[in-house]
């Protein structure tokens, strides 16, 4: 049963709009979420980062958000970069000794000039 | 620089062939662990090590064996593959696991069983 979900493979945008990357949780006891962006070649590589104490986390164009009652989160990207054309995957874990991170399938993103 | 590394990055080999894909990382982290990429499965876990000498299975341990006798290395080895283990290999290490710990990964490896 998948704990992490990321229910679109693919998404399109246009360079200088917002690229929005849902993800979907079931498990309750996740209390922290990852993003990893990984390009063709290579492995992936750490975004961004939310607790479930908070509802918001900034970085640049990336913006994270939590709906924790909707075991919901989405992770923006604004303005949207040919660059940033890349999977992303999702990623959750619990709090305490539950270490292990769950990664969703990802999705691919596609920037276009 | 702060790294992780696989070898070899592409592998091609014939079932039964027993292979072994090196990891080893240089941030002196407790925690590493193997996953697995495949289309439409997302990155699944294989297994995972909290410290040295302690393993343990992820989601999906059929068919490997892990190691882990010193702190750097963590190798991953497929005693006989067979064609349903060709996928692409991805090493990982971090300090011990929990909170906004992330994970750091390697380039990864593409096997390929025929």
């Amino acid at each position: 049963d998948q704990q992490v979900k990321q229910n679109s493979p693919s998404l399109s945008v246009q360079e200088g709009r917002i690229s929005i990357l849902n993800c979907d949780y079931t498990n309750s006891m996740f209390d922290y979420f990852l993003w990893y962006k990984k390009y063709p070649a290579e492995g992936p590589t750490f975004l961004i980062s939310i607790s479930s104490i908070k509802d918001k986390n900034e970085d640049g164009r990336f913006t994270v958000f939590l709906n924790k009652s909707a075991k919901h989160l989405s992770l923006h990207i604004v303005p949207s970069q040919p660059g940033d054309s890349a999977v992303y995957f999702c990623a959750a874990r619990g709090g305490g000794s539950q270490g292990n991170l769950i990664f969703g399938k990802g999705t691919k993103l596609s920037v276009k000039p | 620089e702060a790294q992780v590394t696989q070898n070899p990055r592409y592998l091609i080999t014939v079932t039964g062939k027993k292979l072994t894909v090196t990891c080893s990382q240089n941030m002196n982290h407790e925690y590493m662990s193997w996953y697995r990429q495949d289309p439409g499965l997302g990155l699944r876990q294989i297994y995972y090590s909290m410290n040295v000498e302690v393993t343990d299975k992820g989601d999906v341990p059929e068919g490997y064996k892990v190691s882990r006798k010193e702190k750097r290395n963590f190798p991953l080895i497929l005693e006989s593959p067979s064609p349903n283990q060709t996928s692409l290999y991805f090493c990982a290490s971090s300090p011990i696991p929990g909170g906004l710990t992330e994970a750091f990964f390697g380039q990864g490896t593409r096997l390929t069983v025929v």
